[in-house]
């Protein structure tokens, strides 16, 4: 069966520093990859998608960047975070031709 | 461009009775629709589909296009019931992209 591994859980960082969110998938090939934002009392934003190693989608311009150096890893990146980058971040995966998307765990990131 | 709108932020009923979470869209073209849930400690998980038309745990949801409705309905809420739900949509031909709402709390009191 399909799962989706998400890490770290939780995560504080003080302004300015990098980050590297990873997520991976296991049991299916050439996963569609999703990485979503969620600020308090706010609904999920799409931040970036992938249909395949090295093509990524970005939704909103921001201070972050994604990468797919393999067929089921998606990284979430920063070279400098903002506070503003505080949040909860989700990776989710679908098949290829669509259909309902699956989630991780989520990452809690905390900015100081 | 898509929007999904859920009203209520916070939803409290008393077990034994009907739910109706509402969720309302604005999409020019033919949409697919979804409600997702979050148990307490658990991952965000689909709930169902509008083109599955089945009932899941007791909820069902039909798609009104004339009122631009995707509502979640249970005749009889449960405590297990409690719990964050969002309502999705995916675009036709939108590369399987969603925009969720911003998600009602339901709260079930005994």
């Amino acid at each position: 069966s399909q799962t989706i591994h998400q890490w770290p859980a939780t995560l504080v960082q003080p302004v300015g520093s990098p980050l590297s969110l990873e997520c991976t998938v296991e049991g299916t090939s050439n996963p569609n990859l999703y990485w979503y934002r969620q600020a308090a009392g706010r609904g999920l934003q799409l931040l970036f998608y992938s249909v395949g190693i090295g093509q990524i989608s970005s939704e909103v311009p921001q201070n972050l960047s994604a990468s797919r150096p393999q067929d089921r890893q998606f990284i979430l990146s920063s070279k400098k975070l903002l506070l503003s980058d505080s949040g909860f971040y989700l990776c989710a995966w679908s098949v290829p031709r669509g259909g309902p998307q699956h989630f991780g765990d989520g990452t809690r990131l905390s900015i100081l | 461009a898509q929007r999904v709108t859920q009203p209520e932020k916070l939803l409290s009923v008393f077990k034994g009775a009907p739910v109706e979470l509402k969720c309302n869209y604005s999409y020019s073209g033919s949409p697919e629709l979804f409600w997702y849930v979050q148990y307490s400690r658990q991952r965000l998980q689909l709930l169902l589909r509008h083109i599955s038309r089945e009932s899941i745990k007791g909820f069902t949801a039909d798609l009104n296009k004339g009122e631009t409705s995707f509502h979640l309905k249970k005749p009889f809420a449960q405590e297990e019931d409690s719990a964050m739900y969002y309502c999705a949509l995916n675009k036709a031909g939108g590369g399987n992209k969603l925009t969720f709402g911003t998600g009602t709390q339901l709260k079930v009191e005994l």
